[in-house]
């Protein structure tokens, strides 16, 4: 069975970082590209990042340069290291895994909260 | 940035009718590879996302055969044959042509 678990989010004050992880089972890791996307609190869905299966990645303009994401291929795990946090960036985001463009799987999402 | 226009934005409907949710791009998604990736979700509240149409029109394991998906080029049309009670929520478009992927604002389907 699929499982896409993340974890790592919370509350945190502005301009703080924070890493949130995504531990992937059920399926062929390394066939996956992966995606973080968002969603604010009555909001609708963002695409915030994603990292191919050789480790090439991308971002939206609203995180590049603060936000780094990274996959670990020995333990089936993708992570994203969140810095200089705004209160924008709260959000529920979920971890995708996409082998040909159809974003398979989904995680449940983890709840990051930015304020002071 | 591929923007991607859903509507209606709201859909209050009865139930047992039919129902469309359109999805336009401003620019053609065929991929080179000659496929068109564009994806269909369902949120319920409080639930994560879930797929019911890839790639146009084929429709995801479970999902009732009420839903339906078509298109091509730039316009494409997620229909319901008859809305049940459990179809409630938020429907997106969602494209993966091209990076980075863009989401429609989503239509908000509610019982009358």
């Amino acid at each position: 069975e699929v499982h896409l678990v993340e974890s790592g989010g919370g509350l945190v004050q502005p301009g703080r970082s924070l890493r949130l992880s995504c531990a992937a089972s059920g399926f062929n890791f390394d066939q996956y590209v992966f995606h973080w996307v968002r969603q604010a609190p009555g909001r609708g869905l963002e695409w915030v990042s994603g990292i191919y299966q050789n480790g090439a990645t991308d971002y939206a303009d609203s995180v590049k340069g603060r936000f780094t994401v990274s996959r670990d291929t020995a333990k089936n795990s993708l992570s994203l290291q969140m810095d200089s946090l705004r209160a924008e960036d709260t959000a529920l985001y979920y971890c995708i895994g996409d082998k040909a463009g159809d974003l398979e799987f989904w995680g449940q999402g983890t709840l990051v909260t930015v304020s002071s | 940035d591929v923007v991607l226009t859903q509507s209606p934005l709201s859909l209050p409907v009865t139930l047992g009718q039919p129902v469309s949710i359109s999805c336009r791009s401003r620019q053609r998604l065929v991929h080179g590879d000659g496929r068109t990736y564009l994806n269909w979700f369902h949120q319920r509240p409080g639930q994560a996302p879930r797929r019911l149409i890839y790639r146009v029109s084929n429709r995801d394991s479970g999902v009732p055969d009420r839903f339906s998906g078509s298109g091509s080029g730039t316009d494409f049309t997620l229909k319901i044959s008859r809305v049940e009670a459990e179809d409630v929520g938020v429907y997106y478009c969602v494209q993966a042509t091209t990076w980075p992927y863009t989401f429609g604002q989503g239509t908000k389907l509610e019982i009358k």
